[in-house]
């Protein structure tokens, strides 16, 4: 059963528009939660992060709000550009944990 | 610092055959983890090592077995591979306090196809 859960598979985006990825998780245990970008044919990279503490975190371009009581986080990218066309993974842990949990992905297309 | 890295990058196998997948991290993390990538499946746990002389499953260790070689290295067998395991490889690998909450190093991948 998928404790974290991405529902949109894709989302389409013009370029110097905000981009909204949404993520939703069941465990009530989790209480730190990650984004990654992925490009094709690499890695996952760490994007931004918040803790259970918090309900706003930003970096940049990218801002990461937690709503614990709904069990729902959401990255706002601002303005998109085109480099910013990947698969994005929302991820989520226990502070005793050493695992996280991956959402299913979301592929982003910024469009010019 | 390289990071993560894995080896091979690619990989094609019959039904049956047996191969190791190779990581290495050099940034002296406790944590290595292997995951599979699959379509609309995102990113599911095979095995973890929360420090070395430790392993555990993850979600989907059926098939897969590991050794943690020594703090560096984490390898992923597949005993006797099937179709069902064609996917993507990824090796991660997480400090005490590395990065913000967490975070885990992912390295490049590798692609393997069981034919």
């Amino acid at each position: 059963d998928q404790q974290v859960k991405q529902n949109s598979p894709s989302l389409s985006v013009q370029e110097g528009r905000i981009s909204i990825l949404n993520c939703d998780y069941t465990n009530s245990m989790f209480d730190y939660f990650l984004w990654y970008k992925k490009y094709p044919a690499e890695g996952p990279t760490f994007l931004i992060s918040i803790s259970s503490i918090k309900d706003k975190n930003e970096d940049g371009r990218f801002t990461v709000f937690l709503n614990k009581s709904a069990k729902h986080l959401s990255l706002h990218i601002v303005p998109s550009q085109p480099g910013d066309s990947a698969v994005y993974f929302c991820a989520a842990g226990g502070s005793n944990d050493y695992k996280l949990s991956f959402g299913a992905g979301t592929t982003v297309t910024v469009r010019a | 610092n390289a990071g993560v890295t894995q080896t091979p990058k690619f990989q094609v196998l019959k039904t049956g055959q047996s191969m190791t997948l190779q990581c290495a991290q050099d940034m002296n993390h406790n944590s290595m983890y292997w995951y599979r990538q699959d379509p609309g499946m995102g990113l599911r746990l095979i095995y973890y090592s929360a420090s070395e002389g430790t392993t555990d499953k993850g979600e989907v260790p059926n098939g897969y077995n590991v050794s943690r070689l020594n703090k560096r290295e984490f390898s992923l067998r597949l005993e006797s591979a099937a179709p069902s395991q064609t996917s993507v490889y990824f090796c991660a690998s997480r400090g005490l306090s590395s990065g913000s909450f967490h975070e885990q190093f992912f390295g490049p991948g590798t692609r393997l196809t069981v034919l």
